[in-house]
């Protein structure tokens, strides 16, 4: 079974309108944590967020947060405000503490594309 | 600070030859990841070290591929003999087991390799 699933290979928005990116996972460790990455066409990795399992809130950074729903294993990533330079891949991730350790298995990856 | 450095940035090399990737990770960071992207397979984990010590490295996809990490600041993955199929965006990322963040991990640009 994956571990990470996106869903959407694909998605079109309108410049400044809210965007909300899939990503449910699988595991049955106790603790792990989840990120997302963004990939612009330039081909760099990009650390956007990380939200760990026992945070008791939502991970923000700046326009992006994690919509985090542990008992549903969902991790959406939000971007409000929506710009151009937003048209990216974006990937979500997960580590498991004890599972895998230091290692982070990501997903497919979803192709954003901000429409001016 | 310096990110996570990678040299070459391309490289084309033709079959047979030996191709040699080069990276440094950002300084303090104790782990370092190799990666490998194509559009077929995604992003692949090939290798990993914690505090120079290979410690997973069951994503290298043959004896071909070798990594090395002599010091905490450089680390190399050769390829002997490349081959077509090799052809790829090749990522060192690192990452940092201090703080109370989730490591995550920190990309390098990024290697394209063209074996023709």
């Amino acid at each position: 079974a994956q571990k990470i699933t996106q869903t959407q290979p694909g998605m079109f928005v309108q410049e400044k309108e809210a965007v909300t990116l899939d990503c449910t996972y699988d595991t049955s460790d106790p603790s792990y944590g989840l990120f997302w990455y963004k990939q612009p066409s330039s081909g760099e990795m990009i650390f956007l967020i990380y939200q760990g399992s026992y945070d008791q809130q939502n991970a923000t950074e700046g326009r992006y947060s994690l919509n985090f729903q542990k008992a549903r294993k969902s991790a959406n990533l939000v971007i409000s405000a929506s710009q151009l330079g937003d048209s990216a891949m974006y990937f979500c991730a997960m580590r498991e503490v004890y599972s895998s350790a230091s290692k982070i298995i990501f997903g497919s990856g979803t192709r954003l594309s901000i429409r001016p | 600070d310096a990110g996570v450095i990678q040299s070459p940035r391309h490289e084309v090399t033709e079959m047979g030859q030996e191709v040699t990737l080069r990276c440094k990770p950002i300084s303090g960071h104790d782990y370092l990841f190799w990666y490998r992207q194509t559009m077929m397979r995604g992003l692949e984990l090939l290798i990993y070290f914690n505090n120079n010590v290979p410690i997973d490295d069951s994503g290298m996809p043959e004896d071909r591929f070798s990594a090395k990490m002599p010091n905490a600041s450089f680390s190399t993955l050769k390829i002997q003999p490349s081959e077509p199929r090799d052809s790829a965006v090749y990522f060192c990322a690192s990452s940092s087991s201090e703080g109370s963040g989730g490591y995550e991990q920190y990309f390098g640009p990024g290697t394209r390799l063209t074996v023709t």
